[in-house]
């Protein structure tokens, strides 16, 4: 069964730190990977993509993800988080062996502390 | 920059009443979907819809739910008699050419059934 896991609920991080989201995936078949997040209220935003070719893809607001074929993981990194980076985070997944379904993580919520 | 829109944001009804969710995706845009998310839990998966007709559904979305493109614009998602346990967040999401396209989300719709 196909399945989305993101080993970590809550991450606090300090303003200027680096940060490293986990997101892990079982799949059977090549997973297209997503990374979207969820300010408060708000709907979600994709900040990148993982469909085929270099496995380290760059996204918006200065974060990248790094796919791991052998760890089945996709995990998020940013060099330097900013304030406003305090937000929900989710992992999702797709393949074209599940048609069109997309399974999400159950998220990592961010706090960025000054 | 083209948007998903959803009305209403906010909706509370009362159990066993029906409830109409609309959502105007992107113009260009052949795939639409809807999740839910109820609080404090993940992303689900209700249904996806491409051609004026359901393409994959959940086993969340049962006989209560039904989905439709009226006009060629909007894209609603109906409840029929709404229970205690659908109150949730409710997403539109819709992308341009392929199914496990990049997926763009509307800000949602709170449901809470009272």
């Amino acid at each position: 069964a196909q399945s989305v896991t993101q080993p970590d609920i809550h991450i606090t991080v300090s303003e200027g730190a680096s940060l490293e989201l986990r997101c892990n995936y079982s799949y059977g078949a090549t997973p297209y990977l997503f990374w979207y997040v969820q300010s408060p209220g708000q709907g979600l935003q994709l900040l990148l993509k993982y469909f085929s070719g270099d496995t380290l893809v760059q996204g918006i607001k200065g974060f990248e993800a790094e796919f791991k074929r052998s760890q089945s993981s996709f995990n998020l990194r940013k060099p330097s988080v900013h304030w406003s980076d305090a937000a929900e985070y989710f992992c999702a997944v797709g393949s074209r062996n599940t048609g069109n379904q997309f399974y999400f993580g159950t998220g990592t919520s961010l706090t960025v502390i000054p | 920059e083209p948007e998903v829109t959803q009305t209403p944001s906010h909706q509370v009804t009362q159990m066993g009443q029906e409830v109409i969710l609309r959502c105007v995706p992107i113009s260009n845009h052949l795939y639409f979907y809807w999740y839910r998310q109820i609080l404090g839990q993940k992303v689900e998966f209700l249904v996806s819809f491409y051609n004026n007709e359901i393409s994959e559904k959940s086993e969340i979305f049962d006989d209560q739910f039904s989905v439709e493109r009226p006009d060629g614009s909007n894209f609603t998602l109906k409840i029929r008699s709404t229970k205690l346990e659908d109150s949730a967040m409710y997403f539109c999401a819709s992308t341009p050419g392929t199914p496990l396209g990049t997926q763009y989300f509307g800000p949602g719709t709170r449901l809470l059934v009272l």
